[in-house]
């Protein structure tokens, strides 16, 4: 089955350092891997996705991640992080093993809560 | 771009009551739209595909009569909750896939409270 794994509930950093929050992923076949950050009380804002090509993907917000397909992961960095940062942060990957109506849908991580301290 | 709409952003109704959550893709088409459920400190559990023009994809344990689905148009797509109870109280949340793309867009969510 494929599943998504965060295994951290919550990372915290120092504002300006370096934060990495972990992603793991199974999947057979190639897989379709995805950021997303989430607010309070807010819907899901897209920061990156890994489709094909350079494993080093740069998306919004100075954010990176680097997909490695020998520890199947997907980690998600940024240089120096901001207290503007803290959030709750969302993996997914696409569901490309169903049939019918729900092909494509994405299969999320638990989320990761990242607090940046001043 | 790639800016997705939902209306209302927060409604509380009475027990019994159905509540209708509107989804919008605002600058793009978007053949399929997902409608996700969100509980506190929880990730998001895919309750259903909606696909334009045809009937909606239910994940196993949702019922498809309580939580109606309607994908009118390629920018669209509605979820009435019907006979709300209190337990269907949440945060619902909607996603849309520009045709042919391959991310999702998603709303801002609708916290729906029911008393």
């Amino acid at each position: 089955a494929q599943s998504v794994a965060q295994p951290e509930d919550q990372v915290n950093v120092a504002e300006g350092n370096p934060l990495t929050v972990k992603c793991t992923y199974s999947v057979s076949g190639n897989p379709y891997l995805f950021w997303y950050v989430q607010y309070p009380n807010r819907g899901l804002q897209f920061l990156l996705k890994y489709i094909t090509g350079d494993n080093l993907v740069k998306g919004s917000y100075g954010f990176e991640a680097e997909f490695n397909k020998s520890q199947t992961s997907f980690h998600l960095k940024k240089p120096s992080a901001l207290v503007s940062d803290s959030a709750l942060y969302f993996c997914a990957v696409r569901d490309t093993h169903r049939y019918g109506g729900s092909q494509g849908n994405l299969i999320f991580g638990k989320g990761t809560k990242l607090s940046v301290k001043p | 771009g790639a800016v997705v709409s939902q209306h209302p952003s927060w409604v509380i109704c009475k027990s019994g009551t159905s509540v209708k959550i509107e989804c919008r893709s605002l600058d793009f088409q978007a053949t399929t739209m997902f409608w996700y459920r969100q509980f506190p400190k929880q990730s998001l559990m895919l309750m259903a595909t909606s696909n334009e023009g045809s009937k909606a994809t239910y994940e196993q344990g949702v019922e498809k009569d309580k939580f109606l689905i309607n994908h009118a148009s390629l920018t669209l797509s509605t979820l009435t909750v019907t006979s709300a109870h209190p337990e269907d109280s949440s945060f619902y949340i909607c996603s849309a896939r520009p045709t042919g793309g391959d991310t999702q867009y998603f709303g801002p969510g609708t916290r729906l409270t029911v008393l």
